[in-house]
């Protein structure tokens, strides 16, 4: 079975600040993985995912993630975050021809100060 | 296209009290997933449909938890009798079919359990 950890369960950062949501997972199949983003009082909504090919993927609002094998990690990474980017992250693995059944960390929540 | 459309959104009932949760997922999606989002945990597989087919409810705790998709549309989630452990978020989610990679969430129900 898989599993995923997300280490740091809240993040704080300044606006225009980098920002790094970290994510792991064990799994002994090949997986595909994704960012869910929670805003306050609503459901989850897909960010990025990596399915195959180039192992760094993009979002429209300015988030990557790169998949990384050896290191079994798919971290979430902005270089300059906005006041509206303060969410609860979550990272999600699904292993390949397991019928799209989603694993969840615990969330990282993340919070842009002014 | 409409999203994942579920009812009630709050709930407040006392324990041992029954409750429902509706969901209707996106036109044409066969697959339909329930998840169980315990605050400040990312959500738990609960039970997956495919069309008014249960595929997976190894996670679901049966002696109080039943679900059902009789026309492979609509599904309910029921509790009976709630416990105070039972507070969480349940969301559902549907996609085209289980090999359509990613799926999307409807705003959830919040459940409170007194």
């Amino acid at each position: 079975a898989q599993s995923v950890t997300q280490l740091d369960s809240q993040v704080p950062v300044f606006e225009e600040a980098p920002v790094e949501l970290r994510c792991n997972y064990s799994s002994s199949v090949s997986v595909y993985l994704f960012w869910y983003v929670q805003y306050p009082n609503q459901g989850l909504q897909l960010l990025l995912k990596y399915l195959s090919g180039s192992t760094l993927v993009e979002s429209i609002n300015g988030f990557e993630a790169e998949f990384n094998k050896s290191q079994t990690s798919f971290h979430l990474r902005k270089p300059s975050v906005h006041i509206s980017d303060t969410a609860e992250y979550f990272c999600a693995v699904s292993e390949i021809r397991a019928g799209n059944m989603l694993t969840f960390g615990g969330g990282t929540r993340l919070m842009v100060k002014p | 296209e409409a999203g994942v459309a579920q009812s009630p959104r709050y709930k407040i009932i006392e324990k041992r009290q029954s409750v429902a949760f509706w969901c209707n997922p996106i036109s044409g999606h066969a697959t339909l997933y329930w998840y169980q989002q315990i605050l400040g945990q990312g959500p738990k597989l609960l039970i997956q449909f495919q069309n008014n087919g249960v595929v997976d409810d190894s996670q679901l705790p049966k002696d109080r938890f039943s679900a059902e998709r009789l026309k492979g549309v609509d599904s309910t989630l029921k509790i009976q009798p709630a416990k105070l452990e039972d507070s969480a978020v349940y969301l559902c989610a549907s996609s085209f079919n289980r090999g359509r990679v990613g799926y999307t969430f409807g705003s959830g129900t919040r459940l409170t359990v007194v």
